[in-house]
């Protein structure tokens, strides 16, 4: 069975610091990679995607993920981070021919002034 | 013009009792799904529609039952509510293309429940 990893569970980053969140998977094949976030009490807001060709993604809100598939991650990064950005962030993977997401524990990110 | 839905927003109520939560979505799509997120913020599927057609159906009691009445709907019937039911319920929806892994999925606000 597929599962993801998100090994930091809790991050503090200074507003205008460079941010990357780590995501490792376990699969078989290449699944099919996503980054949602989470602000307080809401719902989740997908951020970028990975399904194939060039593994380097841009999303929203300034936000860029890399595939790598000879370590099995596909991290998060943002070069600069703004306050509004602490949320929960969530990684998450869909094997193909399966629709469901499968979710990695969430990393919460703080952002100090 | 809200694309998921999700009523109540929050919902509290005694063990024992049963209570239902809607989703509606007016993206036009055909695959609906709950999640549940635990205390943890843990999220787990629980079920997925196609075109009302139940396909996923995860390792959850039989107290759960979902109903799909059309495609663009997606209610959850939870019966004698246990303590441990307490979570925040999500509700998604996406489209099936050729690849169907390939949809991304969007989510509603979430029905927090509390079961006392």
């Amino acid at each position: 069975a597929q599962s993801v990893t998100q090994p930091d569970i809790h991050i503090t980053v200074s507003e205008g610091a460079s941010l990357e969140l780590r995501c490792n998977y376990s699969y078989g094949a290449t699944p099919y990679l996503f980054w949602y976030v989470q602000s307080p009490g809401q719902g989740l807001q997908l951020l970028l995607k990975y399904f194939s060709g060039d593994t380097l993604v841009q999303g929203i809100k300034g936000f860029e993920a890399e595939f790598k598939r000879s370590q099995s991650s596909f991290n998060l990064r943002k070069p600069s981070v703004h306050w509004s950005d602490a949320a929960e962030y969530f990684c998450a993977v869909s094997p193909s021919g399966r629709r469901a997401l499968t979710f990695g524990s969430g990393t919460r990110l703080q952002v100090q002034p | 013009d809200t694309a998921v839905s999700q009523t109540p927003k929050y919902l509290v109520t005694q063990m024992g009792n049963d209570k239902s939560i809607k989703c509606e979505q007016n993206l036009g799509h055909d695959t609906m799904y709950w999640y549940k997120q635990d205390s943890k913020k843990f999220l787990k599927i629980m079920f997925s529609y196609n075109n009302k057609e139940l396909i996923i159906n995860e390792t959850v009691p039989n107290r759960f039952s979902p109903k799909s009445p059309d495609k663009a709907h997606l209610n959850l019937h939870i019966n004698s509510l246990e303590l441990g039911d307490s979570a925040v319920y999500f509700c998604a929806s996406s489209q099936s293309l050729a690849g169907a892994a390939r949809s991304e999925q969007y989510f509603g606000p979430g029905t927090r429940l509390t079961v006392t």
